[in-house]
């Protein structure tokens, strides 16, 4: 079966550092791998997505990911971070092996913090 | 274009109660799914639908019923509220196939008492 995990609850950095929010997921076969931002109160937004090809992915807002297939994680990246990207972070997986019902497993979160 | 819109934003029934949430996308999307959102446990998938006339049931789907008789629309019906089921609900929709990533509405903030 598919999972995915984040192991930090909550992530503190200040503004104009880089930040990193970790995600290692399980999947049987070749991993599709999504991250996901949602501020307050609101639903949540698409940020990049890893499907083939480079390890590196960039995404919308100055983020970046990048697969590792021998450590099964797909971390998310920011080289310097800004008080606007405190929100709530969600990493999902998608099996390839899992069949045409496009079925995503979210994992539980990550709040980040980014303190002035 | 509106994306996915969901009604009401804001609900609080009485247990035993009935009620279905609204949703609806304008993007032609094959594929609609609601999830519920709980402290600490992620967006856990109740039901999905990849086409009109065709639903499923996902991680969570005991106490809910959807139907979808038109690719615009993907409504969650709640039976018979139990306090369980106070949640946030979210609805999303997205293209067939694997890679494609979902676009979520603004959810639904259900309080059963």
């Amino acid at each position: 079966a598919q999972s995915v995990a984040q192991p930090e609850d909550q992530v503190n950095v200040a503004e104009g550092n880089p930040l990193t929010v970790k995600c290692t997921y399980s999947v049987s076969g070749n991993p599709y791998l999504f991250w996901y931002v949602q501020y307050p109160n609101r639903g949540l937004q698409f940020l990049l997505k890893y499907i083939t090809g480079d390890n590196l992915v960039k995404g919308s807002y100055g983020f970046e990911a990048e697969f590792n297939k021998s450590q099964t994680s797909f971390h998310l990246k920011k080289p310097s971070a800004l008080v606007s990207d405190s929100a709530l972070y969600f990493c999902a997986v998608r099996d390839v092996l899992g069949g045409a019902t496009n079925k995503l497993i979210f994992g539980t979160g990550t709040l980040l913090a980014v303190q002035p | 274009n509106a994306g996915v819109t969901q009604t009401p934003e804001f609900q609080v029934l009485k247990t035993g109660q009935s009620m279905t949430l609204q949703c609806a996308q304008d993007m032609n999307h094959e594929y609609m799914s609601w999830y519920r959102q709980d402290p600490g446990m992620g967006l856990r998938l109740i039901h999905y639908s990849v086409g009109a006339g065709i639903t499923d049931q996902g991680e969570v789907p005991n106490g809910y019923n959807v139907s979808r008789s038109t690719t615009e629309d993907f409504p969650l019906r709640l039976l018979s509220a139990a306090p369980s089921q106070t949640s946030v609900y979210f609805c999303a929709s997205s293209y067939s196939g694997l890679k494609n990533e979902q676009y979520f509405g603004p959810g639904t903030r259900l309080t059963v008492t």
